[in-house]
């Protein structure tokens, strides 16, 4: 069966600066989709950025980039400029037919 | 409409009492998820219908708990004999098949 693991329960970081959010995944699969998601505390769930698993580059919204590494099924999101905003619970999502999905990892931005 | 939308936003109910969340997808798409999330917590998955397929109701957590789904419409979330453990909010998302899902507001329901 498919898992996504998000080893970091919670992240911070200071304004300005840029962080990056680890993501797993464990498939048999040679085709699917990756997603991360953020989620503000207003609970609205907002997809962040994408990345299919048959284009090796790695996809890129603004300040937000991934870092897919489909040999080792990983598949981490860098935030660059951080800013208050972004502050949020953030979560790494697989999906083949149907999605998967990580923990979440919570991201404090410090002024 | 332009995005998936839940009723009620909020519920209130008394315990032992049945309630029925609603969730109308984005038009088109064939996948439906339903998703239960307490406070602070990472989202628990409840059933997925995809097409006229079987749905996969692994997640639903006791038989109080079940979801309907016409086709590629409306889906109803209904819990009977609610317990104060059902508190939590609920999140409906509708996608193509495999492509990212979109949510709804959700249903934040409070059982007294």
């Amino acid at each position: 069966a498919q898992t996504v693991t998000q080893s970091q329960p919670e992240m911070s970081v200071q304004e300005a600066e840029t962080v990056t959010l680890s993501c797993t995944y464990d498939t048999s699969e040679s085709d699917y989709y990756l997603f991360w998601y953020k989620q503000p505390p207003s609970r609205q769930m907002i997809l962040v950025i994408r990345q299919e698993a048959y284009k090796q580059q790695n996809a890129t919204e603004n300040r937000f980039s991934v870092n897919f590494q489909k040999a080792a099924k990983s598949f981490s999101l860098k935030i660059s400029d951080s800013q208050l905003g972004d502050a949020a619970m953030y979560f790494c999502a697989y999906s083949n037919y149907q999605l998967i999905w990580g923990a979440g990892t919570k991201l404090i931005i410090k002024p | 409409g332009a995005g998936v939308s839940q009723s009620p936003s909020n519920k209130v109910t008394e315990k032992g009492k049945d309630v029925e969340l609603r969730c109308d997808p984005i038009s088109g798409h064939t996948a439906l998820y339903w998703y239960r999330q307490r406070l602070g917590q990472g989202l628990e998955f409840l059933i997925y219908f995809q097409g006229n397929s079987a749905p996969d109701k692994s997640g639903l957590p006791s038989d109080r708990f079940s979801a309907e789904r016409t086709g590629e419409s409306v889906s109803t979330l209904t819990i009977q004999r609610t317990q104060q453990e059902d508190s939590a909010v609920y999140l409906c998302a509708s996608s193509f098949i495999r492509t990212e899902a979109f949510f709804g507001q959700g249903t934040r329901l409070t059982v007294v």
